[in-house]
């Protein structure tokens, strides 16, 4: 099983829907992060959170909200999506550790929004 | 602010050396770390820099110098299975992880 479980893996909607994208993991980690890819963008940080209680904004936030229900549950709400959030969706979570910036992903979730 | 900046494309052939280079602008800094995306699969952590210096894991190696806001990466007997893109990521003092636009590496027979 996955550690860093992201779902849908693939999701088309129509704009000025609302939708959300759920993360789940097992590895234990505090921290955990939403990022964008879009093409030749890279990967811009949207929302991050270093435990249950704590949301910061990103990058990139506008359009977006977060919710971190627990340790190991970080969602990603568009409440009204637009077609230029139309991207590959990513999850990552890291330890609360100084000198170890590994990040782990989840697999992605594609979404389109027509 | 921060940015980090990182070449778009490199090209290379089979059994040769590729280093990929990144520039960064951070407020604060922990380190300078590498990652490798497949074809849009899920970003792996390939390398981390806290210090100045090289670190070489087999094949790969990463360079720090904290006082150039400089580093790279380097992929010595480059093989087909290469070809992917490599991210730089800086982590501030913050704790955010702020990654490079990446860089798409091709090998070519």
């Amino acid at each position: 099983d996955a550690d860093v479980t992201q779902t849908p893996r693939n999701r088309i909607t129509k704009t000025g829907k609302r939708i959300m994208l759920e993360c789940s993991q097992t590895k234990g980690h505090d921290r955990m992060y939403w990022y964008r890819q879009d093409p030749g963008l890279g990967l811009r940080l949207i929302y991050y959170s270093f435990d249950v209680k704590d949301i910061n904004k990103g990058e990139i936030s506008d359009g977006y909200s977060v919710s971190r229900q627990a340790q190991a549950k970080f969602s990603l709400s568009l409440e009204s999506a637009i077609p230029n959030q139309t991207a590959l969706y990513f999850c990552a979570t890291s330890e609360n550790r100084k000198g170890d910036t590994e990040a782990f992903f989840g697999q992605g979730t594609r979404l389109t929004v027509v | 602010g921060q940015s980090l900046e990182q070449p778009s494309e490199v090209t290379a052939v089979e059994g040769a050396i590729v280093q990929i280079n990144c520039t960064y602008q951070t407020s604060g800094f922990y380190g300078l770390s590498w990652y490798q995306q497949h074809d849009g699969g899920a970003p792996t952590f390939l390398s981390y820099n806290a210090l100045d210096g090289l670190e070489e894991t087999g094949r790969f190696s990463s360079f720090l110098s904290r006082s150039d806001s400089y580093g790279y990466l380097l992929l010595q007997e480059l093989q087909m299975k290469d070809s992917a893109s490599y991210f730089c990521a800086v982590k501030n003092q913050g704790g955010k992880l702020i990654f490079g636009q990446g860089t798409e590496l091709s090998v070519k027979p």
